[in-house]
């Protein structure tokens, strides 16, 4: 069964540091997402992007984070300089389209230390 | 802006025992989504309600959607251990991202 892959589950960082987060949506998808979790709190949408552009961004979604789907297949997460508040759940999700259902994948740890 | 709030946040039941966590949300919208977390997993989608008085059925849970009333309910009949993570509901601002707002989060417990 087809599903969303994410790489690295874990990432460590020191604050200030660049990190990239690497996302493989499902292949025939055309909507793309990232949100992200802080531990013990709800997931919170981060940006959408579709037709290799962003579509909307949320306000935790500010000029340190940025998109790309570099590839055709890959869709990745830029923090440009991390911050210790930037320590979260990361997910990717996917869908094939408005009000399908989204998919989620397994999701990055990130830890700034 | 959407808002969507789950009641309870924490429910510990016994194994047996039947319950329903609520979803509420502010805005007009008639797809819901039902998510199941377990600790330092992903989310598993286990219902899509797209339509007022949709009712769905997996197992033990039981999923229903008054759009009216903007509630959810997801029903747990005769509890069992394996139920025991936290579960989301999400609802789709309709037009533009389609992005998901999710609620808190419902930790459930089910004890022997």
């Amino acid at each position: 069964e087809p599903e969303v892959t994410q790489t690295p589950s874990h990432q460590v960082t020191q604050m200030g540091q660049e990190v990239i987060l690497r996302c493989v949506p499902i292949s025939n998808h055309l909507y793309f997402y990232w949100y992200r979790q802080i531990l013990g709190q709800k997931v919170e949408f981060l940006v959408s992007f579709y037709n290799n552009e962003i579509s909307e961004k949320s306000e935790i979604f500010d000029d340190q984070f940025s998109v790309e789907r570099p590839d055709g297949s890959n869709f990745t997460l830029k923090i440009r300089s991390t911050k210790l508040e930037d320590s979260a759940m990361y997910f990717c999700a996917s869908t094939s389209g408005v009000g399908n259902e989204q998919f989620f994948g397994p999701g990055t740890r990130l830890t700034v230390l | 802006e959407l808002k969507v709030e789950q009641n309870p946040l924490f429910l510990s039941m016994q194994e047996g025992k039947n319950y329903t966590i609520y979803c509420n949300y502010s805005t007009t919208s008639d797809r819901l989504y039902w998510y199941r977390q377990d600790p330092g997993k992903s989310l598993e989608s286990l219902f899509v309600l797209l339509s007022n008085g949709a009712v769905k059925q997996e197992g033990r849970l039981m999923a229903s959607l008054d759009t009216k009333a903007r509630l959810s309910t997801l029903h747990i009949t005769a509890a069992v251990h394996d139920l025991s993570a936290t579960y989301f509901c999400a609802v789709d601002i309709q037009g533009g991202s389609e992005k998901l707002v999710f609620g808190k989060g419902t930790k459930l417990t089910v004890n022997p």
